[in-house]
């Protein structure tokens, strides 16, 4: 089956770095989205196919895949990129989507 | 700005059905397709499905067949997601998001979300 696995919590201190991992063994073959999700309100995307940034997102976010893992990177965290994090992975042959559980990062 | 619009929150009775649509504001839905993803309370995202708009033909998630229905209204331009057979279980936000690729861009925009609660 097709699953993505992420860490259920992540806690960091403004200004540090937060790396949140997707572990699914599809990823050597298929894209990796980042969404954040704050509370109350719709998914944003912050990283499309493995490390694109689309307009808006500021350049603290960024993105990496390698092998059966992809890693979304806050550097420089602020108090406002407490959310949920969620990644999506897109399989072009069957179509299908799966999210990864999602990771609730708090800002201390 | 181009976003999606869903419409609004619905309570209904275990066994009843219900219908979510969803139109594009602000962009045209040609070129895109459009997913239905669930929220249940205090939990992750969850995708459902997706819909081709070109063709009309739906795709479900193992977990959505049967009593999930996605549709689409060319004629005024709105998808929809009936649910029938209502659940407790089925109490959630049903977001829908729509999406288009290329070789050097990924459009994504999604609905506000509706609230579908089912309770006796």
């Amino acid at each position: 089956s097709h699953e993505l696995t992420q860490p259920p919590s992540l806690s960091v201190s403004p200004g540090q770095t937060a790396r949140i991992t997707c572990s699914g063994d599809a990823l050597p073959k298929q894209y990796a989205y980042w969404y954040q999700q704050k509370a109350g309100q719709a998914p944003r995307l912050v990283i499309s196919k493995d490390t694109e940034r689309p307009s808006g997102i500021p350049e603290r976010f960024s993105g990496f895949s390698s092998g059966t893992a992809a890693t979304l990177t806050i550097s420089g965290v602020q108090a406002d990129d407490e959310a949920d994090y969620y990644c999506l992975s897109i399989n072009i042959t069957s179509t299908l989507r799966v999210f990864g559980g999602g990771t609730k990062v708090t800002v201390l | 700005q181009a976003q999606l619009v869903q419409s609004g929150s619905e309570v209904k009775k275990p066994g009843a059905s219900v219908k979510v649509s969803c139109k594009p504001s602000g962009f045209t839905f040609g070129g895109y397709i459009l997913n239905w993803v669930r929220q249940a309370p205090g939990q992750g995202l969850e995708w459902m499905g997706w819909i081709s708009i070109q063709t009309g033909i739906p795709t479900y998630a193992q977990a959505f067949r049967g009593r999930f229905v996605f549709s689409l209204d060319t004629s005024v331009n709105t998808a929809y997601l009936q649910i029938s057979s209502l659940k407790a279980e089925d109490t959630a936000v049903y977001y829908c998001q729509s999406d288009k690729s290329g070789p050097s861009y990924f459009f994504d925009f999604w609905g506000q979300g509706t609230l579908v609660t089912v309770s006796s």
